[in-house]
């Protein structure tokens, strides 16, 4: 089946660091990627949808400039998280495409002290 | 409005017996519906999808779930439940007009299998 991963699985950083964070789809091309947040015991929140080669498509209320996304290529999306602070701290996980089905990340536990 | 409803926020059952997990849903056009698993600190597992055809679709883990276009549902369904089948389960669909792909999803159901 399709597999997604996601880079690092765990990252602890300083307030005011900014944290990247890689998902690759590894045996198929994904037009489509998206970013999901996910807080304790509640279900996925997106944040954003990102097609190759152009612009993320950001859901109301999420920054832009805080969560920046970039889709360069058709396997790989990346979330950079800039200027991190505690409340920023989630389980972020991405997913991809494939025809009619997302195939999900096991995803990034990011704490930010 | 689009939405999906998971009533249950969680479902006990015995090690061998069958287990249901509900799920209804609102699209205003005809629906992708699908069902992920979720182990503890760990992403989504893809468990089945109905797209279009038979309404009873067969999934991973002997998972099966059973479109019912008249009572908009989607319940998940294992006629004998393993400890191991324990852990959290999203219903989610996807109008099939919507370009964007966006999947609505439902609040999970906690799925607890005891011994």
């Amino acid at each position: 089946g399709a597999v997604v991963s996601q880079h690092p699985s765990r990252v602890i950083c300083k307030s005011g660091t900014s944290v990247k964070i890689e998902c690759r789809s590894l045996d198929f091309q994904a037009t489509t990627m998206f970013w999901y947040r996910q807080f304790p015991k509640q279900s996925l929140m997106l944040m954003a949808t990102s097609n190759e080669g152009s612009k993320a498509t950001y859901e109301q209320g999420v920054e832009k400039d805080k969560f920046l996304i970039n889709h360069a290529s058709l396997t790989l999306s990346t979330l950079t998280v800039t200027s991190a602070h505690p409340e920023d701290s989630s389980f972020y996980i991405c997913s991809a495409r494939e025809v009619y089905t997302q195939y999900f990340g096991p995803g990034t536990r990011l704490t930010v002290l | 409005a689009q939405s999906v409803a998971q009533p249950e926020d969680q479902v006990n059952v015995a090690e061998g017996n069958p287990l249901t997990v509900k799920c209804t849903y609102s699209v205003s056009g005809n629906p992708y519906l699908f069902w992920y698993v979720q182990y503890p600190n760990r992403g989504l597992q893809f468990l089945l999808k109905y797209i279009t055809g038979d309404n009873l679709v067969k999934g991973s883990y002997g998972f099966e779930a059973e479109f019912n276009k008249s009572q908009t549902s989607f319940h998940l369904k294992k006629p004998s439940a393993l400890v191991s089948d324990s852990a959290l389960y999203f219903c989610a669909v996807r109008d099939m007009a919507d370009s964007n792909y966006q999947l609505i999803w439902g609040a999970g159901t906690k799925l607890i299998i005891k011994p």
